[in-house]
């Protein structure tokens, strides 16, 4: 059974970078593909972006790109997530998910169980 | 970019059927599926590829999608599936949907 446990909660100041990561069990990471979502308080959920297992490209969403690198390091079955220039409005819950299918950007079936980034000056 | 609509808000009473709607330009032509999320959890795959159900997920919960539209159907709707409700097309997400059971 796969799991994905992600690391703890965030406070950083506008400007500022926040890495999250997010620990894949029951299975290795380089057979899944890992997307990221995130949802601001009271809000809806947002699709950041992710990896293609296939090609081992990431593919992120256009309002993020420059900001988010997202990066897999298979030798521990992690996946990491950083964003850069902290704005408030990032303050949000950060998931990481499993694709039910490989290469796939939707079907999340399993769910880490978020990260609460907050920023705040 | 794409965008998917749903209703803020469906009603409905204990026993009785809920339907949710998720509109979009050529819907039909994609897969959608269905999350749930309950307030301070993690959001739950209900439905997969228009109309299929992971093994746990029960049977009240089904799906269509034709034309413009996809529905997440609950019948006979417990007071637990109060939560909220998203859509999902590739990767875009709907605007969600609070469903609360009176």
């Amino acid at each position: 059974q796969v799991q994905l446990v992600q690391s703890g909660a965030e406070v950083k100041k506008p400007g500022a970078s926040v890495r999250v990561s997010c620990k894949v069990s029951g299975y290795s990471l380089s057979e899944l593909s890992i997307q990221w979502v995130r949802q601001a308080p009271g809000k809806g959920l947002e699709w950041m972006g992710g990896f293609d297992p296939d090609n081992r490209e990431m593919i992120d969403a256009q309002k993020f790109q420059g900001r988010v690198t997202m990066t897999e390091d298979t030798t521990t079955d992690t996946a990491y997530m950083e964003m850069s220039s902290l704005r408030f409005e990032d303050t949000a819950v950060y998931y990481c998910a499993k694709a039910l299918f490989r290469g796939g950007f939707d079907a999340f079936d399993i769910w880490g169980q978020g990260t609460l980034v907050t920023v705040s000056s | 970019s794409y965008e998917l609509t749903q209703p803020p808000s469906v009603s409905v009473s204990p026993g009785q059927t809920a339907n949710i709607t998720c509109s979009g330009d050529g819907l039909g032509g994609k897969y959608v599926c269905w999350y749930q999320q309950r307030p301070g959890q993690s959001p739950l795959l209900l439905i997969y590829q228009d109309n299929r159900r992971p093994s746990e997920i029960p049977e009240r919960f089904s799906g269509s999608n034709s034309g413009n539209t996809a529905t997440l159907t609950i019948s006979g709707t417990l007071a637990m599936d109060d939560a909220d409700y998203y859509c999902q097309a590739w990767n875009v997400f709907g605007t969600g949907t609070k469903v609360t059971v009176l």
